[in-house]
């Protein structure tokens, strides 16, 4: 099992709340990632980071931000929720030598209502 | 929530057959291709990798075989358990850049 937590699980929202999706890793991992993944559909990722104060937007566009003050933690922010933001969230760290396999956390499931 | 992709392509085998998973992958230069399992309310995990330089690895119950010539993967699972029913993603980097994960197959195991 992997040492990568997101926090929290599951969140149910009202449209316009700002919320921020937790994520850490304990293993020093400078790379960090999320995606977003409909239930049933393809893994799409809105951002990374490839170490403290690095922060890039991924191929998925997306209304929240992400920022990386401390190597251990990677937390993403929707500022404004809207109901299209439903979907769930995955966060993820690179393994720094061959193959770079990407250890994910268990995501965060949200509903904005 | 919008949909923001395509549904997955799904498999279905019966319990104790064996699988075979397909991934077309896009990158000519990516050394290192990993499979990943995905079980349902959890993020994906590490099964088996290959690098760019092998066609073929085996790990226990699984093979994964690389054709670089058409830019094709394979996952092969042998005696296909209930347990094995999930979404599947190949996924290639290079050199730990350029991550690009595949659609995803889903596998239903019939009893």
């Amino acid at each position: 099992e992997a040492d990568i937590y997101q926090t929290p699980r599951y969140l149910v929202i009202g449209t316009g709340k700002k919320i921020t999706l937790e994520c850490s890793q304990t293993m020093g991992h400078d790379k960090m990632y999320w995606y977003q993944q409909d239930p049933g559909m393809e893994l799409h990722l809105i951002h990374y980071s490839y170490g403290v104060n690095s922060t890039e937007k991924g191929d998925l566009s997306s209304e929240s931000t992400v920022s990386r003050i401390r190597t251990e933690h990677f937390p993403l922010t929707l500022e404004s929720a809207r109901p299209s933001h439903t979907s769930q969230y995955l966060c993820a760290s690179t393994y720094p030598f061959p193959p770079y396999e990407q250890y994910f956390g268990p995501g965060t499931r949200l509903t904005v209502t | 929530g919008e949909s923001v992709g395509l549904h997955l392509p799904t498999l279905s085998v019966q319990e104790g057959d064996n699988s075979i998973i397909n991934c077309a992958y896009s990158n000519s230069a990516s050394d290192y291709f990993i499979w990943y399992k995905q079980e349902s309310g959890k993020g994906p995990q590490f099964i088996i990798d290959i690098r760019s330089n092998m066609d073929k690895r085996q790990g226990q119950r699984v093979t994964v075989l690389l054709n670089k010539t058409v830019k094709h993967l394979s996952l092969q699972i042998a005696a296909t358990q209930p347990g094995d029913s999930a979404v599947y993603f190949c996924a290639e980097n290079n050199y730990g850049q350029n991550f690009v994960f595949g659609p995803g197959t889903r596998l239903s195991v019939l009893p």
